[in-house]
């Protein structure tokens, strides 16, 4: 059975700093997600990486993915108030015995950037 | 309307009622998820719909029953729920397909209190 662990579940940074998430998984298979959920809102798709060495980048936030390790971190570059929010790691998988897609979530940190 | 709509956004009821959440995408996705987010569990998948067609039941109790009437419409029917299945309930889509998990795109979820 799958499953994804994060850590930590609670972080609360200064403007300005920086800081990491980490997104460990049990077994190796498919694509790796990063997901943002501000309070009371729905869930908004941030990264995909697909392989070994991937990262992306958008604005103070990048993502990589390290398949050997089965670890994904999210780096949070001088943080603002508005990163703000839940950030969930996820990783796909096969639904059933198909080749159709579902996800499987870390239980999620909550970021608090403080002024 | 854009994206994945669900309605409605808050609902309260009984144990002894029975209602129905209703999710809707418009992105021409070919497979649609039930998803269950607890105040103290990460999120569950509850059902898969490809093609119209239930994949995955993820051991859900009888009292929930999800219908996929076509591509662009899911439905979860409530009946005789316990007051621990108060939760959110986001319903997402995604493009399904061989060789890969593609990103899965959230609705704003439902509220559900059970009383």
């Amino acid at each position: 059975e799958l499953k994804v662990e994060q850590n930590p579940l609670f972080l609360s940074m200064q403007e300005g700093k920086n800081y990491t998430i980490y997104c460990n998984y049990s077994t190796t298979s498919d694509r790796l997600y990063w997901y943002r959920q501000d309070p009371g809102k729905s869930l908004e798709s941030l990264f995909v990486l697909l392989s070994n060495g991937a990262v992306k980048q958008e604005g103070r936030l990048m993502a990589s993915l390290d398949t050997k390790a089965r670890l994904s971190t999210l780096h949070i570059t001088a943080a603002v108030h508005d990163l703000s929010a839940t950030y969930f790691c996820a990783k796909g998988g096969r639904a059933g015995g198909t080749s159709y897609g579902k996800l499987t979530f870390g239980q999620g940190t909550i970021l608090t950037v403080h002024p | 309307e854009t994206g994945v709509t669900q309605t409605p956004r808050h609902l309260v009821m009984g144990m002894t009622n029975k209602k129905s959440l209703k999710c809707e995408q418009h992105l021409g996705h070919n497979a649609m998820y039930w998803y269950k987010q607890s105040a103290k569990k990460p999120l569950e998948l509850m059902f898969v719909y490809s093609l119209e067609e239930r994949v995955e039941n993820n051991s859900v109790p009888s009292r929930f029953s999800p219908e996929c009437p076509n591509s662009s419409h899911l439905f979860l029917h409530l009946h005789t729920l316990q007051p621990e299945d108060s939760a959110l309930y986001l319903c997402a889509s995604s493009q399904a397909r061989a060789g890969g998990t593609d990103t899965q795109y959230f609705g704003p979820g439902t509220r559900l209190t059970v009383l």
